[in-house]
C-alpha cells in the first residue's frame, strides 16, 4: 500500500479481555516496530522485526504482550488479559531496512481503550 | 540508559516568527537524531535527521544541528506557518550496538502558530 495501515483505529475493550492490533506495513519493508504512546507523552519502543523474526523485543512491559510478523509482512499485536494501564495508542513504523539511522514510516496508529 | 528531553509546550508564535524548540539528549556513544513531526490526523512523519557530530539536517526550511558538545540538537526555523503547527518530536537511535533497536522519543512540543 501507499503507507503503514493500522486497523482498526479505535478499539474499546473490557478489563481482561484480549485483544489484536493490526499494522500493514509499506511494501518490501523488511523491518517492522511497534511503539506505545500514552498521553502526553512521546512513542515508547516496545518490538522490532526483521522479516519474520523479533530481532528486538526489549520494550514489551511484560508477558501480557506479544507480537508476530508470520511471513514478514502483516504484524498483529497481542495483548492478553488486558488492563485499564494498557489504554494509549499503539504505533507501527517500518522502514526499508532497520534498524539504527533509516527512516521509520509510521502509521496513524490504534487507541486502545480498556475500560 | 538513553534519553531524550525536550521543551515543554505548548509553543504559541505569530506566524513569520522565529523558532527555536529545544532538545537534549543522554546516550552512550554517538546516536543519529532525528525530529519527527504529527500534523493533526497525520501519523508520524520524519522531518530531518543528522548521524554524526556537526552535522545538520535540514528541510521545510527547518534546520537542527548535531551538537555532541552540548547533547542538543535544536530545531530551528526562521520564519514560521500556520502550517507549521503541529507536534515535534525529538528522538534518538542508539547505534552503539548495544542499545535498543527502536528510537527514543522526548515527550513532544506542540507548537501553535497564529495567523
Amino acid at each position: 500500500g501507499a503507507g503503514v495501515s493500522q486497523t482498526p483505529s479505535n478499539k474499546v475493550t473490557e478489563k481482561g479481555k484480549y485483544v489484536e492490533l493490526r499494522c500493514d506495513p509499506i511494501s518490501g519493508h523488511t523491518a517492522l516496530y511497534w511503539y506505545r504512546q500514552s498521553l502526553g507523552q512521546g512513542p515508547e519502543f516496545l518490538i522490532y522485526f526483521q522479516g519474520t523474526g523479533a530481532a528486538d523485543d526489549s520494550g514489551l512491559p511484560n508477558d501480557r504482550f506479544f507480537a508476530v510478523r508470520p511471513e514478514g509482512s502483516v504484524s498483529t499485536l497481542k495483548i492478553q488479559r488486558t488492563e485499564r494501564g494498557d489504554s494509549a495508542v499503539y504505533l507501527c513504523a517500518s522502514s526499508l531496512i532497520g534498524p539504527k539511522n533509516t527512516e521509520a514510516f509510521f502509521g496513524q496508529g490504534t487507541r486502545l481503550t480498556v475500560v | 540508559g538513553n534519553s531524550v528531553t525536550q521543551m515543554e509546550g505548548p509553543v504559541t508564535l505569530s506566524e513569520e516568527a522565529f523558532l527555536t524548540i529545544n532538545c537534549t539528549y543522554t546516550a552512550t556513544g554517538y546516536p543519529s537524531l532525528f525530529w519527527y513531526v504529527q500534523y493533526p490526523g497525520e501519523g508520524l512523519q520524519l522531518l530531518l535527521k543528522a548521524t554524526k557530530a556537526d552535522d545538520k539536517g535540514s528541510n521545510k526550511g527547518f534546520e537542527a544541528t548535531y551538537r555532541k558538545e552540548t547533547t542538543s540538537f535544536h530545531l530551528e526555523k526562521g520564519s514560521v506557518q500556520v502550517s507549521d503547527s503541529a507536534v515535534y518530536f525529538c528522538a534518538l537511535s542508539d547505534d552503539s550496538g548495544g542499545g535498543a533497536d527502536g528510537l527514543t522519543f522526548g515527550k513532544g512540543t506542540h507548537l501553535i502558530i497564529q495567523p
